[in-house]
């Protein structure tokens, strides 16, 4: 089974912390994802990348920043956090899919972040 | 731009009664892909299924099935014989593929399903 693994499942941070959330995949995916999700408003990508080192905007970048050193971890990055950032975080990884053989994406359990 | 509409934001049934969760879908593209995953109370998104668009043959899982029609731009999810362990919010979502250089997902936003014993 696929297993993404978040570092934590409940953060509180003070506004203008330098915020990290880690994620680590063990299945040797390329794809990597951050959602957020609001109530309301559903899941929306933050960040997400295809391969070490790239990287590409989602939906709702603005405010954050990702890095992706390794293959198998994806962090996001809060530069100085603010309070409408605190809302539930989703990592996600997925192979590499071509034609009918689109690959799913599989969710960690996800980081609960409260900004203070 | 691609949208994904679930129009029912909560939902309530007795146990052992039937359900369906609706989703409706805008979308350019003549190649796209169509899925539902679950997100129980401890809050990890479960994938139920994946669709083509090129497939539209209904899909049928022990208590679930998957309704999937072009005509009306709809994926709906049906769970006979609901149970409280189905208790979840259902999230609908779209992909255009990879063929069109695209991996992003694009959410509806949400359905809460509760079970009532």
């Amino acid at each position: 089974d696929v297993k993404v693994t978040q570092s934590s499942r409940y953060l509180v941070k003070r506004t203008g912390e330098k915020v990290f959330l880690e994620c680590v995949q063990d299945m040797d995916h390329e794809n990597m994802f951050w959602y957020r999700q609001d109530p309301g408003l559903g899941l929306r990508l933050i960040y997400f990348s295809y391969d070490v080192k790239m990287k590409e905007k989602g939906d709702i970048p603005e405010g954050y920043s990702v890095s992706r050193e390794k293959k198998e971890r994806f962090s996001l990055i809060l530069e100085s956090a603010s309070t409408n950032q605190t809302s539930m975080y989703l990592c996600a990884s997925s192979s590499f899919s071509t034609g009918s053989t689109y690959q799913p994406q599989h969710f960690g359990d996800g980081t609960r972040l409260s900004i203070l | 731009a691609q949208k994904v509409t679930q129009a029912q934001t909560e939902i309530s049934v007795v146990e052992k009664e039937d359900v369906t969760l609706d989703c409706v879908y805008e979308t350019r593209d003549t190649t796209y892909y169509l899925f539902w995953y679950k997100q129980p109370p401890s809050g990890e998104l479960v994938f139920l299924i994946r669709r083509n668009s090129f497939d539209e043959q209904n899909e049928i899982s022990g208590r679930y099935s998957w309704n999937f029609q072009k005509s009306t731009s709809s994926f709906n999810f049906t769970i006979t014989a609901s149970q409280v362990v189905d208790s979840a919010v259902y999230f609908c979502a779209l992909s255009e593929g990879p063929g069109a250089g695209s991996y992003q997902l694009t959410f509806g936003k949400g359905t809460k399903l509760s079970v009532i014993p």
